[in-house]
């Protein structure tokens, strides 16, 4: 089975600083597609970021980047200066295939210190 | 920027009825998903469906389950016999295909009592 991978159940971060969120994969695929998806409590999914697999530049989108390594399998998320907002369960999903189809991991919470 | 409908939000249906779930995907897309969350679990894929088929399906879309797309635009899951256990947010997604543009709707919540 293909699997993705988050050890971390929960995460809480002070506003204004730095969180990393981990994801490890599984895959037999040479072309594949990493995502980070965020689900606030309405359970919308919104996508953070995404990266293609045979790039090596690691995806930046504002305050979310993600360091990308291929040979071991990891994607993790970083988020720089934390904001009320950014609380949510994150999802990290693998996407490929001939159908494209997404494979993810069981989410991270992410809850905000006071 | 295009949006992926689904209708209803929320639908309450008792054990053992049939219910359609309707989505619209974006309208260039090529590709069409159906996802489904217990609550408090992981998004799971259903199925995936293109060329007006279905392309790939998991071991959770039995018999119960089926998929159409119509009439070109509307892309529907039926359950033909509902289940406690398919008490569950029910998420359609519509792609062009390679991993860009992956886009999700905003759930239909789904409970059988």
């Amino acid at each position: 089975a293909q699997t993705v991978t988050q050890s971390q159940p929960e995460m809480s971060v002070q506003e204004a600083e730095t969180v990393t969120l981990s994801c490890t994969y599984d895959t037999s695929e040479s072309d594949y597609y990493l995502f980070w998806y965020k689900q606030p409590p309405s359970r919308q999914m919104i996508l953070v970021i995404r990266q293609e697999a045979y790039k090596q530049q690691n995806a930046t989108e504002n305050r979310f980047s993600v360091n990308f390594q291929k040979a071991a399998k990891s994607f993790s998320l970083k988020i720089s200066d934390s904001q009320l907002g950014d609380a949510a369960m994150y999802f990290c999903a693998r996407g490929g295939g001939s159908n494209y189809k997404l494979t993810f991991g069981k989410g991270t919470l992410l809850t905000m210190n006071p | 920027e295009p949006e992926v409908t689904q209708t209803p939000s929320h639908q309450v249906t008792q054990m053992g009825q049939e219910v359609i779930l309707r989505c619209v995907p974006i309208s260039n897309h090529l590709y069409f998903y159906w996802y489904r969350q217990i609550l408090g679990q992981k998004v799971e894929f259903l199925v995936s469906f293109y060329n007006n088929e279905i392309s790939e399906k998991s071991e959770i879309f039995d018999d119960q389950f089926s998929v159409e797309r119509p009439d070109g635009s509307n892309f529907t899951l039926k359950i033909r016999s509902t289940k406690l256990e398919d008490s569950a947010m029910y998420f359609c997604a519509s792609s062009p295909g390679g991993g860009y543009g992956y886009t999700f709707g905003s759930g239909t919540r789904l409970t059988v009592v």
